[in-house]
């Protein structure tokens, strides 16, 4: 199984401002999600992108993939308090234990009003 | 909406309790999973399943053992509790259909053990 890692640990804005955060993984892989968790809670699913596919956007959402350097990111653009949350990505390929999702520590996002 | 329930938001337990937590959904997913999340450490799964009776050891399984005997329900079982078992433990099923790999998440366990 393969992990993805969220960089930075942990981002502190202003509202309004724009959040970006990244990650990297090892191998390849056949799509890559972003979930976020508020919390004390469960981790819900944000957005997939594809390995072939360079980016997509998701309201406020936009995610890329660079496979050639095996990193993508996620902007939050516009943030609000309410974006405050820990996000991670999650790499994956098909095939055996390689199909479980692995996730990282994250990236602590704090929005402040 | 995909449904996970836990059987417990907070549980609190003792040293050498046999401990049950309960996953169920509601989406005839076949996969299933357990991880248990702790400061600075993230997520680490503990065991998943692929299918009804089928279970596999994930990155830390010591002291763990699951079982899945209906489609719709995962249990994690602590054979007995330690203090170093305290954590939140999270359950996720996903489908294995081609292209729905979204997995769903529970709203995780904070287990105590004293």
């Amino acid at each position: 199984s393969q992990q993805g890692e969220e960089d930075p640990q942990a981002l502190s804005i202003q509202e309004g401002e724009n959040a970006t955060m990244n990650c990297s993984y090892k191998t390849s892989i056949n799509n890559l999600q972003w979930y976020r968790q508020n919390s004390g809670r469960g981790l819900v699913h944000l957005i997939l992108i594809r390995s072939n596919e360079r980016e997509k956007h998701s309201g406020r959402l936009r995610v890329t993939l660079d496979t050639s350097k095996k990193s993508s990111s996620l902007l939050i653009t516009a943030s609000r308090a309410a974006d405050t949350a820990s996000y991670f990505c999650a790499p994956l390929r098909y095939g055996g234990s390689q199909g479980n999702l692995i996730f990282g520590k994250g990236t602590k996002l704090s929005v402040k009003p | 909406d995909v449904k996970v329930t836990q059987s417990s938001r907070y549980l609190v337990k003792r040293t050498g309790e046999k401990v049950f937590l309960e996953c169920v959904q509601d989406m005839d997913h076949e996969n299933m999973f357990w991880y248990r999340q702790d400061p600075g450490l993230g997520l680490r799964l503990i065991y998943f399943s692929y299918d009804v009776k089928m279970k596999e050891k994930g990155d830390i399984p010591e002291g763990y053992s699951v079982s899945r005997e209906k489609k719709e329900r995962f249990s994690l079982i602590l054979e007995s509790a330690s203090t170093n078992q305290t954590s939140m433990y999270l359950c996720a099923s996903r489908s294995s259909g081609s292209g729905t790999d979204t997995q769903y998440f529970g709203p995780g366990t904070r287990l105590t053990v004293l």
